[in-house]
């Protein structure tokens, strides 16, 4: 069964730092781009950050750039999302997202998605 | 950033009925949209990818349509278990961005 499990949310105190990690299981992991995403209470879904296969490319959303790093080990199958400088608004839940790409028909391009989640951990960043 | 705007922010609706669900992108992102569905305590759950592909293993009364700007998610009956919060998501842009989603309550 593919399957993602997320780890390491818990209380911290705002300036902290935390490190989330999510196992990956039922498929080879070191094939695939990998997300992290986060959802704040009653809020929406907010992409966090994107590391590619090779671990090449590496992307940040605006409000995480600079604090939060990203980072695989394919030999463990897992996925990383160290944390500095944490803020009252990081509070969210926070999912692992599978990226996958599919061509586009007669074209040379893809498409991409995030087709496999893990349930998320909660992080509260508060005093 | 692209923003991507849904419409409505909630909906209430009843079993057997059929809903749509809108989507508007900042600028033109072609086909590169994707819908999730999102249940409390639960994984995330992609439904369609490039704006009118079902994923595998979802039911057919889900359907995408649109390019461009505008797209749309379409349930044909609603089921007791579609009762959830939609996003759609541009994949356009290498920063990602979600909507803001829409809540499917029972009426």
């Amino acid at each position: 069964e593919v399957q993602l499990v997320e780890s390491g949310g818990g209380l911290v105190q705002p300036g902290g730092s935390l490190r989330l990690s999510c196992a990956a299981s039922g498929f080879t992991f070191s094939s695939y781009a990998m997300n992290w995403v986060r959802q704040a209470p009653g809020k929406g879904l907010e992409w966090v950050s994107y590391i590619s296969s090779s671990t090449n490319i590496i992307y940040y959303a605006d409000s995480v750039k600079g604090r939060f790093t990203i980072s695989r080990d394919s030999a463990k199958n897992s996925l990383y999302l160290q944390m500095n400088s944490l803020r009252a608004e990081d509070t969210a839940v926070y999912y692992c997202a599978r990226d996958r790409r599919s061509p586009a028909p007669g074209n040379d391009y893809y498409y991409f998605y995030m087709d496999v989640w893990g349930k998320g951990t909660t992080v509260t960043v508060s005093s | 950033d692209i923003q991507m705007t849904q419409s409505p922010s909630s909906l209430s609706a009843s079993v057997g009925d059929r809903v749509t669900i809108t989507c508007r992108a900042s600028q033109s992102i072609a086909s590169y949209l994707n819908w999730y569905q999102l249940k409390p305590g639960k994984a995330p759950k992609l439904l369609i990818y490039a704006a009118s592909s079902l994923q595998s293993g979802v039911p057919s009364r889900f359907s995408g349509s649109g390019s461009g700007t505008d797209f749309t998610l379409t349930i044909s009956s609603l089921q007791p278990e579609d009762f959830a919060t939609y996003y759609c998501q541009q994949s356009y842009s290498t920063l990602y961005t979600f909507g803001q989603g829409t809540k499917l309550e029972i009426k």
